[in-house]
């Protein structure tokens, strides 16, 4: 069976400190995505990366960056945790272009920045 | 950028009727891919049913169908039968077939009324 996981469900950090937010997927999928979830403004890609080290931005990329070193694992970073960064953030995986393939979510991290 | 509407934020149904939830897009690529996502309350994202562009035939999957207008861009999700377990957020969302990036509309909160 399909599978994403994200590394916590729920997270509270402070404002300035360095936050990591993991996503492991099981499919062998190229393509993995870091999208933020807020009320109202729908899925806003952060990032994603179409392969090991490779990476693109997406629509709000400020105040992230990204870790891709293997394939199945696909890292969000925020240097400096503010409190307009506090959201779920949904990582998800799909094949590369050309598929029809859907992407696969996984559950969401719901992070609180005090 | 492609641009995915969804111009009801909220819908509610009763129990056992039919409901519909639409969702137009902005394109200029004449191959794509249309999907609509479901995402229970506390629960994961899902894929609902997929639409490929070139397919002039709705998809349908059980109690769930599409009405894929290509000209007017429109590609509505109709759910008969509605059942409690219904009552989710929905999302619509468009891929080109030549790209990776997947492009959200900001979801229709579904509520299903016993």
């Amino acid at each position: 069976d399909v599978k994403v996981t994200q590394s916590s469900r729920y997270l509270v950090k402070r404002t300035g400190e360095k936050v990591f937010l993991e996503c492991v997927q099981d499919m062998d999928h190229e393509n993995m995505f870091w999208y933020r979830q807020d009320p109202g403004l729908g899925l806003r890609l952060i990032y994603f990366s179409y392969d090991v080290k490779m990476k693109e931005k997406g629509d709000i990329p400020e105040g992230y960056s990204v870790s891709r070193e293997k394939k199945e694992r696909f890292s969000l970073i925020l240097e400096s945790a503010s409190t307009n960064q506090t959201s779920m953030y949904l990582c998800a995986s799909s094949l590369p272009r050309g598929y029809t393939d859907t992407q696969y979510f996984g559950p969401g991290t719901r992070l609180t920045v005090l | 950028a492609q641009t995915v509407t969804q111009s009801q934020p909220e819908m509610s149904v009763q129990e056992a009727e039919t409901v519909t939830l639409s969702c137009t897009y902005d394109t200029s690529e004449s191959d794509y891919y249309l999907f609509w996502y479901k995402q229970p309350p506390s629960r994961q994202m899902i894929l609902v049913i997929r639409q490929e562009a070139y397919k002039q035939q709705n998809a349908t999957e059980n109690r769930f169908s599409v009405n894929f207008q290509k000209a007017a861009k429109s590609f509505s999700l109709k759910i008969s039968d509605s059942q409690l377990g219904d009552a989710a957020m929905y999302f619509c969302a468009y891929r080109g077939a030549t790209g990776n990036q997947f492009y959200f509309g900001t979801g229709t909160s579904l509520t299903v009324i016993p």
